[in-house]
This record gives structure tokens, sequence and C-alpha cells, in this order.
């Protein structure tokens, strides 16, 4: 067990939905990461959050955003889902906001 | 875009052998780079991680090497075991301040008994 928390671990849903998916930190960690992986593109950054507030954007599309609240839980909202946002998504928290994050075990979202 | 890419995507090795797994990168504003393992259904794994002004770090059993001069990184596992089979992504921080990491595509490494 990591420290990071994530649910649903799977989750099916039909195009057009919206889903959120949830990450609670290890204790102590302020930041925290989503990363989407799928086949074809790897692991990508989608946002950093630290200590409620957005620290850096990757690539993460217009139809999908976050937040940090105040007890360092996070939230991943996927909106308008396609068939191609079916993917691993994964959260990691750290410290310091870097040195090695440490990775949850994903929520698996499949898009039909 | 720049991005990190690994040579091989597959390397098969015997159990008790050494594997090098490698890395090129082409953001020279890196600096820091991190090898992770990814085990089937779980998240990756931090193995080791290296600074910029760094060409060389060792852990248990693992050694990560770094040469800026031809933006390659290196993953040496001495003493393969069945458990380290899995995918090894390196990846890169950008620097100036960003903490997202850009990820290689993964390299499978299989252990053969």
């Amino acid at each position: 067990d990591s420290g990071v928390t994530q649910t649903p671990k799977h989750l099916i849903t039909a195009t057009g939905q919206r889903v959120t998916l949830r990450c609670s930190p290890r204790s102590g960690d302020l930041s925290v990461y989503w990363y989407q992986q799928s086949l074809d593109q790897g692991l990508q950054f989608l946002i950093q959050y630290y200590n409620g507030e957005e620290r850096a954007k990757g690539n993460i599309l217009e139809r999908f955003s976050a937040q940090q609240f105040p007890d360092l839980h996070s939230e991943l909202n996927l909106s308008s889902l396609e068939l191609g946002d079916s993917a691993l998504y994964f959260c990691a928290s750290s410290r310091t906001g870097i040195a090695g994050y440490t990775f949850g075990s994903g929520t698996r979202l499949t898009v039909v | 875009g720049e991005s990190v890419g690994l040579h091989l995507p597959t390397l098969s090795v015997q159990e008790g052998d050494n594997s090098i797994i490698n890395c090129a990168y082409s953001n020279s504003a890196s600096d820091y780079f991190i090898w992770y393992k990814q085990e089937s259904g779980k998240g990756p794994q931090f193995i080791i991680d290296i600074r910029s002004n760094m060409d060389k770090r060792q852990g248990q059993r693992v050694t990560v090497l770094l040469n800026k001069t031809v933006k390659h990184l290196s993953l040496q596992i001495a003493a393969t075991q069945p458990g380290d089979s899995a995918v090894y992504f390196c990846a890169e921080r950008a620097g100036g301040g960003a903490d997202g990491l850009t990820f290689g595509k993964g390299t499978h490494l299989i252990i053969q008994p």
C-alpha cells in the first residue's frame, strides 16, 4: 500500500457522461498530481495542486478539471466523455513537490 | 515537441544476470530524472532518482547513470530476480519550477528462469 488512495478502482460509463475520480494523498503530502495512462500515449501529466492551489498544468483537456480540497484530497472531473478517454488515471502525491512522488493504484475508466 | 523515449520496448534477461535499461531524453533543461517500475495492475513505483548535477547514483541493486552530453539515462539492475519483471519508465522534470514529469513509453523487462 503506497499510502495514496484512489477511488473507484474501476469505472464504466457511457459517452457523453461525466465522472469524478477521487484521490487521498499520503498523510502529510501537500502536492497532488494527476496522470493519464493510455496504451498509445503512455503516462501523461495532467495537472498538479499544491496545498489547495493549482500549481502546474500539463496535457489536460478543457473537458477535464480538478480541485484540491482543504483536507488535501483531490478530485478529477471528466465530462462529455469520449471513447478515447478510456484509460488508467493515476494520482500521485509528494511532500516537497518533487523527489520521486508516490503513485496510487489508479482508476481504470472505460467509456462505452 | 520534446519527449523522453526508450530504446528497447522489451528486454529479456536470465535470472541472476544484470539488466541495463536505456532512455534517451531531448530536453537539455531537464534537471531531475526518475526511474519507475510498474507491475501489472499497479501504479508506478519509485526506484531511484538523480539530479542533473550528478552522473551516477546507486541504490540497492540498482544504479542510475546520467550522461548529459548525449542526453542518455540508464538503469542497471544487478542480479535480476523474478520480481524484477515489470515495465520500467524513465521520467524527466523540465526544470524552471515545473513539477510535472514527462515519462518515456516504457521498457518491459522479462526475467527468464
